[in-house]
């Protein structure tokens, strides 16, 4: 009830290219849904994040989708560049969690110039 | 931005030590701070929730004994690894959510890599 699953595990992109990921979750009492970037090392950084009251947001070359009905949301990565490669992680959490985040199994993002 | 911060980086230490790894929010109060631990090419594991002047809650399986969460102000916690153990070797990261925002939005420390010889 609580997993966020991920996929795909890893992806390779050329320069330029679109970078999709995706994630699915069970619990319909999660209400906020972020993204974070993680380089080997360091601790993740916000990337991007949702509420369930839109559909899509958009900041740079980053785009979060989400489909209530489907319970899933997804991070588009447009323009791909080879500073992008990272490790990608989606989370959930519920308002009554005291912002406790549920984090997907992560993404190896690897862009090839 | 918000900024946490992690102290130490790096320690290395051995069997059967004690050792405190501080977590700060530099710009921010922090109303709630979690604790993870993360092991090579993993997600991250949430060990312990902390709330400032009140004890942790730790997820289960995680022993509350072993793993000492101090959480004394609204800038500062602290993980106390007591008599570490090589299997207790890992990369610990602190969050800490802003109390200033909708509370909505954590941010992470660096990191602190735990190597128990």
């Amino acid at each position: 009830q609580q997993q966020v699953k991920q996929s795909p595990q890893s992806l390779i992109v050329q320069k330029g290219g679109i970078s999709i990921i995706n994630c699915a979750y069970e619990n319909t009492a999660f209400d906020y849904f972020p993204w974070y970037q993680q380089f080997p090392g360091k601790g993740p950084a916000l990337l991007i994040a949702i509420r369930p009251d839109v559909s899509e947001k958009k900041e740079g070359r980053f785009t979060i989708s989400f489909n209530k009905s489907a319970k899933q949301f997804s991070l588009h990565i447009m323009d791909s560049q080879p500073g992008d490669s990272a490790t990608y992680f989606c989370a959930a959490s519920t308002r009554t969690s005291y912002g406790k985040l549920t984090f997907g199994q992560g993404t190896i993002l690897t862009v090839h110039p | 931005g918000a900024v946490v911060s992690q102290h130490p980086s790096r320690v290395i230490c051995k069997s059967g030590t004690s050792v405190k790894i501080e977590c700060r929010s530099l710009d921010f109060q922090a109303t709630t701070m979690f604790w993870y631990r993360q092991f090579p090419k993993q997600s991250l594991m949430l060990m312990a929730t902390s709330n400032e002047g009140s004890k942790a809650t730790y997820e289960q399986g995680v022993e509350k004994d072993k793993f000492l969460i101090n959480h004394a102000s609204l800038t500062l916690s602290t993980l106390t690894v007591t008599s570490a153990h090589p299997e207790d070797s890992s990369f610990y990261i602190c969050s800490a959510r802003d109390r200033g925002t909708s509370g909505e939005t954590q941010y992470f420390g660096p990191g602190t890599r735990l190597l128990v010889l």
